[in-house]
């Protein structure tokens, strides 16, 4: 089992604002970074470290995190936006860990 | 722009040993300080770290796969490999490379996976 745990399913308004959350122990020392998995594809980074965005990603992802808890936001959600999304830490038992992933639909 | 691509067989039967290569194009596997990653996905269940390699030769595994699996660099060839021995149905996934970095903000550090592979299907069947 995930050493992060996040909810299974959120949904969002198209337009609309929403936080996915990541709960662990090992967030109280590391920054989550957050991916975004489509179905079929291969996950794709969306967020690192404090809240840094790789080139590409759109500015409505952005990065939170307080005491044992990090979040990712999406301002003004698109249909695009419908993923898995999961975050992952170090975590001083395995070196990497991931959470068990959010389904977000966009309705 | 670095890609990673993986390689390997589909199909492999139980109890015998899954090989996965991943080969780095676009850039040099030691140019920097990476942790080259392997992560596997089961159909319908989230994703899995298994493991990674620096090229010093420095490995993390997961404890649950440790006893089982090898990983390893190739700088001459600019490959990564994963070697996970005595397979069972557990162990039929997609098996994605990715390559990690470290990085430090004023308080934290924080780990991430930057670059991936499209992903190969591995299938553990007799």
């Amino acid at each position: 089992s995930s050493e992060l745990t996040q909810d299974p399913a959120v949904s969002v308004a198209l337009g609309q604002t929403v936080r996915i959350t990541c709960q662990g122990d090992s967030l109280r020392s590391y920054y989550a970074s957050w991916y975004q998995q489509k179905p079929g594809q291969a996950p794709v980074l969306v967020i690192y470290g404090k809240d840094n965005r790789p080139s590409g990603i759109p500015d409505r992802f952005s990065g939170s995190s307080s005491g044992d808890t990090a979040s990712l936001t999406i301002n003004g959600a698109q249909a695009e936006d419908e993923a898995d999304y999961y975050c992952n830490s170090r975590d001083s038992r395995t070196f990497w860990v991931f959470g068990g992933g959010t389904k977000l639909t966009v309705l | 722009q670095v890609q990673l691509q993986e390689s390997g067989p589909g199909l492999v039967k139980p109890s015998q040993a899954l090989s996965l290569t991943c080969t780095v194009s676009g850039g040099s596997i030691i140019s920097g300080t990476y942790y080259w990653s392997w992560v596997r996905q089961s159909a319908g269940k989230g994703l899995e770290w298994i493991g990674c390699s620096q090229t010093s030769g420095t490995t993390s595994y997961d404890p649950s796969l440790k006893s089982r699996l090898t990983i390893s660099v190739d700088t001459s060839k600019n490959q990564f490999s994963l070697r996970l021995n005595s397979v069972t149905a557990a162990d039929t996934a997609v098996y994605y490379c990715a390559r990690g970095l470290q990085g430090r903000s004023a308080y934290y550090y924080y780990y991430y996976l930057d670059v991936w592979g499209k992903g190969t299907s591995v299938t553990v069947s007799s």
